[in-house]
């Protein structure tokens, strides 16, 4: 079946703007999870849902960071006023439950 | 805060030799250990994974080995192949949202 996508894989961002990432995680599956992954560096959790309900954002870096998954399906990490320490790659990951999390490709976003 | 340790950051093998990555965390309550292998540009693919109610699991050249008295763990990779050759990453998550936190890669160059 069809694995977790993410869109765009690339985005350029002037300093200061604002970003918006999709991910779509695998059918079916409750728990979704983004992560940041700076270069040469494994993933860093930033927040998990479970359904529609954010139940965890401690690892959101700033209040400039926010995400939602208003149907319990798709979910979107938007970033307001970008600075370039926010380039890095957004990794997306769904599990069925609380079980083995399947990532999907990730966005690669470059802060100019 | 949580952690996890992983050693080496880099290691060569020659093709057909045993590669062994060492990872050690810090919360106690940590149950659920997977390794993830990342090809240059690509999403993070699950290779196996530990529960801590098991010491050990293996995978045709895959095996992972848990000592939960001593917060370590280690992916032992036999019979390397250059296509091995990827960074891998080691993993700890607990019971209920499996939040996963990362050690921070190993490079694997399997020399032909």
């Amino acid at each position: 079946g069809a694995g977790v996508s993410q869109s765009p894989r690339y985005k350029v961002a002037k300093r200061g703007q604002d970003v918006a990432l999709r991910c779509d995680p695998i059918s079916g599956h409750v728990s979704l999870f983004w992560y940041q992954q700076a270069l040469g560096q494994g993933p860093e959790f930033l927040t998990y849902f479970q359904n529609e309900a954010q139940l965890d954002k401690s690892g959101l870096p700033s209040d400039r960071f926010f995400a939602e998954r208003p149907e319990g399906s798709v979910s979107t990490l938007k970033i307001q006023r970008t600075q370039q320490e926010d380039s890095a790659v957004y990794l997306c990951a769904s599990s069925l439950g609380a079980d083995t999390q399947y990532f999907g490709p990730g966005t690669r976003l470059t802060v100019l | 805060g949580e952690n996890v340790e992983q050693h080496p950051s880099t290691l060569s093998v020659q093709e057909g030799d045993s590669a062994v990555i060492k990872c050690t965390y810090s919360d106690s309550a940590s149950n659920y250990f997977p390794w993830y292998k990342q090809e240059l540009g690509k999403r993070p693919q699950l290779i196996i994974d530990i529960r801590s109610n098991v010491g050990e699991k293996k995978d045709q050249r895959i095996a992972v080995t848990l000592n939960k008295t001593a917060k370590h763990f280690s992916l032992h990779i036999t019979e390397t192949q250059p296509e091995d050759s990827a960074v891998y990453f080691c993993a700890s998550g607990k019971g209920g949202t499996y939040k996963y936190i990362f050690g921070t890669g190993t490079r694997l160059k399997v020399l032909a």
